[in-house]
């Protein structure tokens, strides 16, 4: 069983179409960060939320952490062939350096 | 300031050799994890490392794998008698001393195939 489960696991779309991809835990996390990963390459770091309830925006890629901060998500508006992708996520909990992360969604964007 | 550099991008190995992965983090990084991934799946922790220092290898299988990060040089990851099933892609990342939330910043990885 992962402690972060990420939903949908695959998902394909046409270009310009808005999505959302989820992170969720029964369990807390004191930060959680998101990381896009192409074919070939290591993941990248995208973002991190350490607020309950925070939002932030990177250009046209919003990521919400849940007030109880156990979920997270990442919607992205007018999706472009170059956000393909494996999207990860990852949490830290309190007192534990170690990252936990979640089997990622595979993001393709059709032009 | 240069990234987390991995090398080499990819080897081939066969069975029962070595196979030796090198990682060097990122200028003024002195934590260094390693992770395996597998085709189409998410990232496995196998061990974190400071200088000099092995933190936590939970991850790493018993037999035949060990890491090293020595005070000089890169970050090693060493698989003795490699078999088909350690064909995977390994990531190298590095944090900072006081890394804020924990934040990695990975290398480009290196695919090992085992033939």
């Amino acid at each position: 069983t992962q402690l972060l489960e990420q939903s949908p696991q695959f998902l394909s779309i046409q270009e310009g179409e808005n999505l959302t991809v989820y992170c969720n835990s029964s369990s807390v996390f004191s930060s959680l960060q998101w990381y896009r990963q192409e074919p070939g390459e290591g993941p990248v770091l995208l973002v991190t939320v350490v607020t309950g309830g925070e939002v932030k925006k990177l250009k046209r890629l919003t990521f919400q952490f849940g007030d109880a901060r156990k979920d997270s998500s990442l919607h992205i508006t007018a999706a472009q062939p170059g956000d393909t992708g494996l999207y990860l996520c990852a949490g830290h909990m309190d007192s534990n350096y170690q990252l936990i992360w979640g089997a990622g969604t595979k993001l393709i964007i059709k032009p | 300031n240069a990234g987390v550099m991995q090398n080499p991008r990819h080897l081939v190995r066969r069975r029962g050799q070595e196979a030796r992965l090198r990682c060097s983090p990122m200028k003024g990084h002195s934590h260094v994890y390693w992770y395996r991934q597998l085709p189409e799946e998410g990232l496995k922790f196998m061990v974190y490392l400071q200088k000099e220092n092995i933190i936590d290898e939970s991850g790493m299988p018993k037999e035949r794998f060990s890491a090293e990060f020595p005070k000089e040089g890169p970050s090693i990851l060493r698989i003795q008698q490699v078999v088909r099933g350690d064909s995977a892609a390994y990531f190298c990342a590095s944090s900072p001393p006081s890394g804020e939330w924990g934040e990695q910043y990975f290398g480009p990885g290196t695919r090992l195939t085992v033939t």
